[in-house]
């Protein structure tokens, strides 16, 4: 069974730019969170979505957005990216909704210049 | 609101046994679970606890004290490759998967 994927692995942007990170979760699994991990933070949560609804939101500003489509992959976007926004995005998904058990892609690193 | 608290740093020897605490406070339980994570690498999942007691996996084993708010991590028979971050982690009423801030292992021939 494949694992979860994120795509790209790495991404060199520039300030003000935008971006979009894809994240194919495991099949069956219809719950899909994303993280932002820099040193010193931790797993910080952004956001999950369960059937194509988004049913949780963490702190961040609304320059973060995502989307879940019918066949469970998500994509997350990022507007006017700031030098603050370099980090480790991980995706992980999960097969119900208590998210007891997440797998985790291998992330996008991204790097705002 | 949800919050978890862990030592930062813990660094043992290899054969050793080494126990990664883990605080927690939430409005909902629904259990704990341990997550290990190599430097570069992918968080992976190590195990969930949701009534008391002790959970065994091979060399790896977390316990759980839902009256203390209270589990850890028991890593035994330390090898070169545990050299990681373990990461504790609730979903709370939402769902929503918090973690802890992760506690980095080094493990020293």
């Amino acid at each position: 069974k494949a694992g979860v994927t994120q795509t790209p692995r790495y991404l060199i942007k520039t300030r003000g730019q935008q971006v979009t990170l894809s994240c194919s979760p495991i099949s069956g699994h219809r719950s899909v969170s994303w993280y932002q991990q820099t040193p010193g933070q931790g797993l910080q949560f952004l956001f999950e979505y369960f059937s194509e609804t988004q049913r949780n939101k963490g702190n961040f500003p609304g320059r973060f957005s995502g989307r879940q489509f019918s066949n469970s992959r998500s994509e997350m976007n990022v507007s006017t990216l700031e030098l603050g926004d370099s980090a480790l995005y991980l995706c992980a998904s999960s097969l119900g909704r208590k998210n007891t058990e997440a797998f985790f892609g291998q992330g996008t690193r991204l790097t705002v210049v | 609101g949800q919050s978890l608290e862990q030592p930062s740093e813990v660094t043992a020897v290899e054969g050793a046994i080494v126990q990664i605490n883990c605080t927690y406070q939430t409005s909902g339980f629904y259990g704990l679970s341990w997550y290990q994570q190599h430097d570069g690498g992918a968080p992976t999942f190590l195990s969930y606890n949701a009534l008391d007691g002790l959970e065994e996996t091979g060399r790896f084993s977390s316990f759980l004290s839902r009256s203390d708010s209270y589990g850890y991590l028991l890593l035994q028979e330390l090898q070169m490759k545990d050299s990681a971050s373990y990461f504790c982690a609730v979903p709370d009423l939402t769902g929503k998967l918090i973690f802890g801030q992760g506690t980095t292992l080094q493990v020293k021939p």
